[in-house]
């Protein structure tokens, strides 16, 4: 069954560094997105991305963030200069854009900033 | 604008017990509604899901039915196991995107 993988599955970086993390969307999907968890609590939008653009962002994904489909299949979430609330699980998702608006998500990465 | 309300957790059952987990939504028009999953360190999975008014998800059990006259999906198991022990997100389909309420996390014990 095809599945949306994340690389790092942990990554652990100082302040003020960048960090990208990578994600392979499902590949016949057209939407691509990025989510946020903090420890314990609720799973928040970041930015979503249709027709390698930035479709929709949040108030949180402001000029730190950055995202980029630089080869057709890797989808990329760059954090330029990293803080300590940055700390976080990020998912990526992918979907159809159909009717049901079904998103299948990866396992996350988490990102530790000290 | 959009957004999902759940129930506060931690709710916390024996085997064999009933589960309710409430969820009610605010939205224009008829979004899809979700279950999402996420068992201890790992990422979300969905559960079920309903299009379309009057609609019933399920899946491994669970069920929950998209209510139009009060904006709810209620999520219902009749015999919840230990293994359903999780945080279960409930989510809406809004302009391409999901939202997603803040969870309600169920332990089960034996």
């Amino acid at each position: 069954e095809p599945e949306v993988t994340q690389t790092p599955s942990h990554q652990v970086t100082q302040m003020g560094q960048e960090v990208i993390l990578r994600c392979v969307p499902i590949s016949n999907h057209l939407y691509f997105y990025w989510y946020r968890q903090i420890l314990g609590q609720k799973v928040e939008f970041l930015v979503s991305f249709y027709n390698n653009e930035i479709s929709e962002k949040s108030e949180i994904f402001d000029d730190q963030f950055s995202v980029e489909r630089p080869d057709g299949s890797n989808f990329t979430l760059k954090i330029r200069s990293t803080k300590l609330e940055d700390s976080a699980m990020y998912f990526c998702a992918s979907g159809q854009g159909d009717d049901t608006g079904e998103l299948f998500f990866g396992e996350g990465s988490r990102l530790t900033v000290l | 604008g959009n957004s999902v309300t759940q129930m506060e957790g931690p709710v916390t059952l024996s085997e064999e017990a009933f589960l309710t987990i409430n969820c009610t939504y605010t939205a224009t028009g008829y979004p899809s509604l979700f279950w999402y999953v996420q068992y201890p360190g790992e990422g979300l999975q969905l559960l079920l899901k309903a299009t379309k008014a009057d609609d019933k998800g399920s899946n491994k059990g669970f069920e929950a039915t998209y209510r139009k006259e009060t904006t709810s999906f209620h999520l219902e198991k009749g015999s919840v196991q230990v293994s359903d022990s999780a945080v279960y997100f409930c989510a809406l389909d809004s302009s391409y995107k999901l939202i997603f309420g803040s969870g309600t996390r169920l332990l089960v014990r034996p």
